[in-house]
C-alpha cells in the first residue's frame, strides 16, 4: 500500500525556519514527481511546490518563491520542504502528495498532513 | 497565471439528486484538469484526471467532462457519503492551481 508520512511540523515564530520531511513507501519513488500542497485553517487547497523525479526541475507558488526550497533524496525515498522566513500566513496543514511520472502534476496519493503554525 | 474558478461555491441537494459542479479556467488548458474530494477533517482524495478519466476505485456515479476552459464534475445520484468539498486543479503547466472548492451537503 502506498504510504506518505510527513514530519517536522510544529510551532515557529515569524521569521523562523522549519524543514518538513515526507517518507514514502510501496512505490518506486525515483520515478515519480512529488509535491507539497497546503491548507490554511478553514480554507481551500493551495499548491505550494513540485519537483521532478530526478530533481531536474522545481516549481514554486509565488507566495513561497524565494523562501521555500523543495528537494528530494531518491536513495532515502524522502521528500523535503525547507521553509525559511516564515510568516503567519504560512500557517497551514502541509500535505506531501505524489505526482505522476513523465512530469505530470496531478496528485494521486496524499499523506495525512502535518501542521505548521507560525505565531509569536 | 491562469486562474481557476468554481461554481457554485456551495450547494444543497437530496439523496439521489444529480449534482453538477463547474470549473472554469481563465485560459485554455486542454484537458489538463483533475478533481479531488475532501470530506470534513479528512485528506483530499483523487477522483478524476485528464478531465474525464475516473481514477481506479472511484464510484461510477462520478464523472467529468470538458476541455479548453470549461469543465464539469457530475455526481449522477448523490449518496450520503458524497458530502464533501470538491476541488478542481489545473496541471498543464505551473502553477498547478486549485479552484476555490465547492461544498456539497444535504438539504
Amino acid at each position: 500500500e502506498v504510504q506518505l508520512v510527513e514530519s517536522g511540523g510544529g510551532l515557529v515564530k515569524p521569521g523562523g525556519s522549519l524543514r518538513l520531511s515526507c517518507a514514502v513507501s510501496a512505490f518506486t519513488f525515483s520515478t515519480y514527481s512529488m509535491n507539497w500542497v497546503r491548507q490554511a485553517p478553514g480554507k481551500g487547497l493551495e499548491w505550494v511546490s513540485s519537483i521532478g523525479s530526478i530533481s531536474t526541475y522545481t516549481y514554486y507558488a509565488d507566495s513561497v518563491k524565494g523562501r521555500f526550497t523543495i528537494s528530494r533524496d531518491n536513495a532515502k525515498n524522502s521528500l523535503y520542504l525547507q521553509m525559511n522566513s516564515l510568516r503567519a500566513e504560512d500557517t497551514a496543514v502541509y500535505y506531501c502528495a505524489r505526482g505522476r511520472f513523465g512530469g505530470i502534476f496531478y496528485f494521486d496519493y496524499w499523506g495525512q498532513g502535518i501542521l505548521v503554525s507560525v505565531s509569536s | 497565471d491562469i486562474q481557476m474558478t468554481q461554481s457554485p461555491s456551495s450547494l444543497s441537494a437530496s439523496v439521489g439528486d444529480r449534482v453538477t459542479i463547474t470549473c472554469r479556467a481563465s485560459q485554455g488548458i486542454s484537458n489538463y484538469v483533475a478533481w479531488y474530494q475532501q470530506k470534513p477533517g479528512k485528506v483530499p482524495k483523487f477522483l478524476i484526471y485528464d478531465a474525464s478519466t475516473l481514477q481506479s476505485g472511484v464510484p461510477s456515479r462520478f464523472s467529468g467532462s470538458g476541455s479548453g476552459t470549461d469543465f464539469t464534475l457530475t455526481i449522477s445520484s448523490l449518496q450520503p457519503e458524497d458530502v464533501a468539498t470538491y476541488y478542481c486543479q489545473k496541471y498543464n503547466s505551473a502553477p498547478f492551481t486549485f479552484g476555490p472548492g465547492t461544498t456539497v451537503d444535504f438539504k
